[in-house]
């Protein structure tokens, strides 16, 4: 299993500009979520996904777009980039359990600087 | 709001010693607790996950606690390597499903 794969690795944006943070793994998870990490301050949950077809806004969704069409993917879209979203995001999945919680894998992160 | 905080922020420690890294949060209701390791340039690895019911859980030289009441709590890392040196993160799951709430962490070096 390759686990969770982000791409790309570093993207440099210009204010206003848009763009997509592709995420994906191969462990049939069906939970999935983007986090933000900004430096000095602990991870930040923007968007989640129970299930294909279902997402849902984590504590800092503004700015940001997500869907999930399949069980694998789960990209995030940047709709006109800031300065504050420089940061470096991560995906993670888990299988998920309403009532109970499984360890959650990390992809690599894509490191995001918006000029 | 659930708030999760991580005292030290920094650690530095000689090769082969014991130490304790502390996580606290301000709400008790949790279903869980997470403690990730991440380094430099890297995602975060998990380490331990303790569900609501369980006190506490190991893994070779890692041991941690969990006490829901106080809102706290640790990791123990035993006769510490300098390939333990990383960001240590503490999270914890305030309802259903994964959505994690985490700390700043606690940057330890650990040096021969």
């Amino acid at each position: 299993n390759a686990g969770v794969t982000q791409t790309p690795k570093f993207q440099v944006l210009k204010t206003g500009q848009s763009m997509t943070l592709q995420c994906a793994q191969d462990m049939n998870h069906e939970y999935m979520s983007w986090y933000r990490q900004d430096p000095g301050m602990g991870l930040r949950l923007i968007h989640y996904s129970v299930g294909a077809g279902i997402t849902d806004q984590g504590e800092v969704p503004n700015g940001y777009n997500v869907s999930r069409s399949t069980t694998e993917d789960f990209p995030l879209r940047l709709l006109s980039a800031a300065p504050s979203q420089t940061s470096v995001y991560f995906c993670a999945s888990s299988y998920s359990q309403r009532e109970m919680s499984d360890t959650q894998y990390f992809g690599p992160g894509t490191r995001l600087t918006v000029l | 709001k659930q708030e999760v905080t991580q005292i030290p922020a920094a650690l530095s420690v000689p090769e082969g010693e014991n130490l304790v890294l502390n996580c606290s949060f301000t709400d008790s209701a949790i279903y869980n607790l997470q403690w990730f390791r991440q380094d430099p340039g890297k995602g975060l690895t998990s380490l331990l996950l303790i569900q609501s019911s369980q006190r506490e859980q190991t893994s070779g030289r890692l041991n941690a606690s969990l006490d829901k009441s106080s809102g706290r709590s640790t990791l123990y890392i035993a006769a510490s390597q300098p390939g333990d040196s990383a960001t240590y993160l503490c999270a914890v799951g305030p309802g259903g499903y994964n959505k994690l709430i985490f700390g700043a962490g606690t940057r330890l070096a650990v040096h021969p």
